[in-house]
């Protein structure tokens, strides 16, 4: 049953800490989405990678965000310094162009004091 | 801008009464219309999938409408039950493997 896996499931860290998320997308998968989701806004896509290859990043603040694709089976979306603000649930998600649709993983919820 | 928009946010009804859904969308150029499923504390969870030339799609008690030239599909659920409920998000796709979301309809079905 294949399936995109996040790790790690829960974050709580404090202010000012590194935080690194990493996301394992399904096998054959060339497409690799980073969102947001709060209350508030509701899901918002933070970065887009096609074949390892960043498209759009548009949506994340770039001076603490990053997001790289180090090789086909692993993506990481990291914060530095991360602020209060930043608690949210992260999810990402992985599809193929033909199919028009995305797979998501469970999400890491975060939680920044 | 590309915006998705459902009402009511959150919405309850009696068990075994048929659930009606609502999207709207402010871009008529989509490819494809998709509604999401998600559980607290999950992931998203793919429904049903309209393309643009569809008026409909179903799938067992699932039936969702698309009226693209009024920007607008219906997601109905027959005869609920308290395991529907969830959050319901629909998404217009606009190409470039883009999804454009809105946030939801929670839905609480009452045994």
């Amino acid at each position: 049953d294949a399936r995109v896996t996040q790790t790690p499931r829960h974050k709580v860290t404090e202010m000012g800490q590194e935080v690194t998320m990493r996301c394992q997308p399904i096998l054959g998968h060339n497409t690799v989405f980073w969102y947001r989701q709060t209350m508030m806004q509701g899901l918002e896509l933070l970065a887009y990678f096609r074949n390892r290859a960043p498209l759009d990043d548009s949506g994340m603040p770039k001076d603490r965000f990053s997001a790289e694709m180090p090789d086909a089976t692993l993506a990481t979306l990291k914060i530095q310094p991360s602020e209060p603000r930043d608690s949210a649930v992260y999810f990402c998600a992985s599809g193929e162009d033909r199919q028009e649709t995305q797979y998501f993983g469970p999400g890491t919820r975060l939680l920044v004091l | 801008k590309q915006e998705v928009t459902q009402i009511p946010a959150a919405l309850s009804v009696p068990e075994g009464e048929n659930l009606v859904l609502n999207c709207s969308f402010t871009d008529s150029a989509i490819y494809n219309l998709q509604w999401f499923r998600q559980d607290p504390g999950k992931g998203l969870t793919s429904l049903l999938l309209i393309q643009s030339s569809q008026r409909e799609q179903t799938s067992g008690r699932l039936n969702a409408s698309l009226d693209k030239s009024s920007g607008r599909s219906t997601l109905y659920i027959a005869a609920s039950q308290p395991g529907d409920s969830a959050t319901y998000l629909c998404a217009a796709y606009y190409g470039n493997n883009r999804l454009a979301f809105g946030k939801g309809n929670q839905v609480v079905v009452i045994p």
